[in-house]
């Protein structure tokens, strides 16, 4: 069983700055079956990144995917006031399972 | 307009049963696999089950196998999870979702419905 580690735990930004988030697989992931989503308070998660670096339909282009492996990043190029949030990124896998990661929280610094 | 919205959440009893619903709108329903996604409070988000356009595939998470259904009814436009045996460590929101074909990313999301297991 794949397992995704997300870090860190809670990033602290002012809006304007850059925001990195890490999603670390156990074993290697297919970059197609990797993606992003956030996460507001009582709401849905929404749809950000799939395919580790394609985005989803209406997602503004400050949001950003990458890499490869067991390693994948999410940037958000400069924070507007909107996007604190929890992150989440998710794999899916043989058997079929779908696995997320445990969350990174953006919050106002 | 795209829409999934769930409906059957409660408060149940352990030991108990409750069915879920899922109604989609606004896209060709029996084309697309679908899952169901939970959250338990202040936690993350858990995949629960999926099951293919057609119902051929149906898959659980190891925790809930054996006590949940996961079906569907196209001609409805519906999804469903019929849950048995509950327990307090399934009290959740629990989600319906769109499956991206070809991606298995989840695209499209309901608003969720809350299952309390609780004596």
């Amino acid at each position: 069983e794949i397992v995704l580690t997300q870090s860190p735990g809670t990033l602290s930004l002012s809006p304007g700055e850059r925001a990195t988030l890490s999603c670390r697989a156990s074993q290697s992931v297919s970059s197609s079956y990797l993606a992003w989503y956030q996460q507001k308070p009582g709401q849905a998660p929404r749809l950000l990144i799939y395919s580790a670096s394609s985005r989803a339909t209406g997602i503004p282009d400050r949001f950003s995917g990458s890499g490869s492996g067991t390693d994948f990043t999410l940037t958000i190029s400069r924070l507007e006031p909107e996007d604190f949030a929890v992150y989440y990124c998710q794999q899916y896998g043989s058997s079929p399972t779908w696995t997320f990661g445990q969350g990174t929280k953006v919050e106002i610094k | 307009e795209v829409q999934l919205v769930e409906s059957g959440g409660g408060l149940v009893k352990p030991g108990g049963s409750l069915r879920l619903s899922c109604a989609a709108s606004g896209f060709t329903f029996s084309t697309y696999s679908m899952n169901w996604v939970r959250q338990a409070p202040g936690k993350g988000l858990e995949w629960v089950s999926s099951t293919s356009s057609d119902s051929s595939y149906i898959y659980y998470v190891d925790s809930v196998r054996g006590r949940f259904t996961m079906s569907r009814d196209n001609a409805k436009n519906s999804l469903y999870l019929q849950m048995h045996s509950l327990r307090a460590e399934d009290t959740a929101v629990y989600y319906c979702a769109r499956v991206f074909f070809g991606f298995h990313a989840m695209d499209v999301w309901g608003q969720g419905t809350t299952v309390t297991v609780s004596s």
